[in-house]
Formats: C-alpha cells, sequence, structure tokens
C-alpha cells in the first residue's frame, strides 16, 4: 500500500540551531499535510501543501511541497524549546475508499536550552 | 470551540477484560478515524468510518477488536479480550472527507496488566 517515509526519526538540537525534516512518498499525492504533536499531547494540523513546488511560512517554519509532488520538507530556523515534540507528516493519495491520509512515522524534536 | 472528545482519557485493566473507548466528533463531521500509538509504530490507522459506514479496518486486528458508530455523534473501539501488547495511547480523529484535515482528541492511555 501507500507509503510515506520520513527521517529522520529523532533529531536532538541545540537552541538556536535549525532543524529540518523530510517526507517520502512512493507515489504522487495530490496534497501533503504537517502535523505537530507536543509531548503527551495530541496531533494538530500545522498546514496543507497543494502544488507541485509550492513554499509555505509559519514564522520560524517553513514547508516546501517537491516539484514531483513526492516528498516534502519541514525547516525550523533557530529552533526553541517550544518548538519540542514530534513533527508527522501526512499524504493523501486515492484509494478505493476515496481519498485518505497516510503519516510518516514522524520525527522526534529535542531542544537543549 | 469545536473539538473531538474522547472518553475515557486514562484507563487500567487486567488482561482478559473489556476495554470501550469513545469518540464524540466535531459536530457535522462526517469521517472518523481511530488510531494506535506506541513509541515503535508511530501513528497506526485501525479504522475509518465515513458517513458511519466502516471504509477500511485493515489496521485492526479482528479477532479482538472492533469499532462501530451507532450514530453520527459517538463512535467506539473494543477490545476483547485486551493484551498486554494492547497498551497503547488510542485517538480519534474526525474531519471532512478521507484526506482532508484531521482533528484529533486527546487520546485514550490504555495500559493492559
Amino acid at each position: 500500500g501507500q507509503q510515506v517515509m520520513q527521517i529522520p526519526q529523532y533529531q536532538h538540537v541545540q537552541e538556536g540551531e535549525d532543524f529540518t525534516t523530510y517526507c517520502n512518498s512512493s507515489t504522487t499525492l495530490s496534497n501533503i499535510q504537517w502535523y505537530k504533536q507536543r509531548p503527551g499531547g495530541h496531533p494538530v494540523f500545522l498546514i496543507q501543501l497543494v502544488k507541485s513546488g509550492e513554499v509555505k511560512k509559519q514564522k520560524r517554519l517553513t514547508f516546501q511541497f517537491g516539484e514531483a509532488k513526492k516528498n516534502s520538507s519541514l525547516h525550523i530556523t533557530a529552533t526553541q524549546t517550544t518548538d519540542v515534540g514530534t513533527y508527522f507528516c501526512a499524504g493523501m493519495w486515492f484509494n478505493n475508499a476515496g481519498n485518505m491520509l497516510t503519516f510518516g512515522g514522524g520525527t522526534r524534536l529535542m531542544v537543549k536550552p | 470551540d469545536a473539538r473531538v472528545t474522547q472518553t475515557p482519557r486514562h484507563k487500567v485493566t487486567e488482561m482478559g477484560q473489556e476495554v470501550t473507548m469513545r469518540c464524540q466528533p466535531i459536530l457535522g463531521h462526517n469521517t472518523v478515524f481511530w488510531y494506535r500509538q506506541t513509541m515503535m509504530q508511530g501513528l497506526e490507522l485501525l479504522a475509518y468510518f465515513r458517513n458511519r459506514a466502516p471504509l477500511d479496518d485493515s489496521g485492526m486486528p479482528k479477532d479482538r477488536f472492533s469499532a462501530e458508530m451507532p450514530d453520527a455523534t459517538l463512535a467506539t473501539l473494543k477490545i476483547q479480550p485486551s493484551e498486554p501488547r494492547d497498551s497503547a495511547v488510542y485517538f480519534c480523529a474526525s474531519g471532512f472527507g478521507g484526506g482532508n484535515i484531521q482533528y484529533f482528541g486527546a487520546g485514550t492511555r490504555l495500559s493492559v496488566l
């Protein structure tokens, strides 16, 4: 079935350093979504990318969708301790049930103050 | 503030007991998802309903798990009999359509002793 791979699984950074997580799909996606889960919390929607090559920014977060719509990245500039959590990408594709989201395995970000 | 409500938030039970988890999706949403999250497995899709009809439960162990939507305001996930390997956080999410933004509940943390 559809697979969405996310790397790295874990990342430790010093506060102020940059961080990037990458998401790759085995097939072309209709769109990609990103979620953040704080420790002990639940996943919360951050953003959706739809167009090939799309780039969106939310303050220190930059999201990119690849030209082939098979990969995406989330980059955080100058990490802060509030960025701690697990970041999931979720790719939208089609199956017999219609549209489906498939979540990547997540990247757990830890920030040392 | 519309939100997905899950009960109970925490459940500790003994092996062999029946466990029932409940989810109230956001009013008006037509899709409901059940996920299981462990440290090792990330977000694992167990079941997916659209307009109360089960569309995909291929991720669910059929011998002991069952998922239903008795009405549009209630989704249930049952485990009978429960086993220690079922210990995890179970999330319910709702949305419009299968590939659109998913809104997660706070989760039920299940411990089977």
